[in-house]
């Protein structure tokens, strides 16, 4: 079955740290990949997409991500985070018909 | 409108009760979505929308949940005699519908979060 990864639960930084969430799926076929961020008392909503072109993608608020096809994996990176960016981070995968399935959230918290 | 809108907010129940669930998506999206989420779990896809038909109902977790669409607009999800287990937040979401399918950037609504006592 086609699932998503996101090997870590939960993430605890200090200010100016570099942040790299992991995200891995199972599907060998095209995919379009997604990362939703959900801030504190906020809605979920897009941080960046990659659908074709160009593997590495910049998205809102400095944050990056890589798809490399061979790993299966589309990695969140930001160089420097702040206290604002604590929030729970979704990866999600995109493989055809209706669905796009969600992996189960990275919380981040960020200490100032 | 401006956003997804959901309601109830927030919906405690006893279990053996039915209760609704309402999104309304933003105007001009065809394309509607439910998602559950529980505790330290991740966004479990419910059902798919385009228009008022459901090509993909797939996740429903058992008979006891349905969901419907009128007008394109407003949809309902619907949970029958109420188990603990469903107790969660759902989540709707709506997209163009444009592209097909959901490889559409969503927009959520802040969710419903359902207690079942």
């Amino acid at each position: 079955a086609q699932s998503v990864s996101q090997h870590n639960h939960h993430v605890i930084l200090s200010e100016a740290a570099s942040l790299e969430l992991g995200c891995n799926y199972s599907y060998g076929g095209t995919v379009n990949l997604f990362w939703y961020v959900q801030y504190p008392g906020q809605h979920l909503q897009l941080l960046l997409k990659y659908f074709s072109g160009d593997p590495l993608v910049k998205g809102i608020k400095g944050f990056e991500a890589e798809f490399i096809k061979s790993k299966f994996s589309f990695n969140l990176r930001k160089p420097s985070v702040q206290w604002s960016d604590t929030a729970e981070y979704f990866c999600a995968v995109y493989t055809g018909g209706f669905k796009t399935i969600f992996g189960a959230g990275t919380r981040l918290f960020v200490k100032a | 409108g401006a956003g997804v809108s959901q309601s109830p907010s927030n919906k405690v129940t006893e279990k053996g009760k039915d209760v609704e669930l309402r999104c309304d998506p933003i105007s001009g999206h065809t394309a509607l979505y439910w998602y559950r989420q529980s505790l330290g779990q991740g966004l479990e896809f419910l059902i798919y929308f385009q228009g008022n038909s459901a090509p993909d109902k797939s996740g429903l977790p058992s008979d006891r949940f349905s969901a419907e669409r009128t007008g394109g607009s407003v949809s309902t999800l619907t949970i029958q005699r109420t188990q603990q287990e469903d107790s969660a937040v759902y989540l709707c979401a709506s997209s163009s519908g444009l592209a097909g399918g959901s490889q559409e950037t969503q927009y959520f609504g802040p969710g419903t979060r359902l207690l079942v006592l």
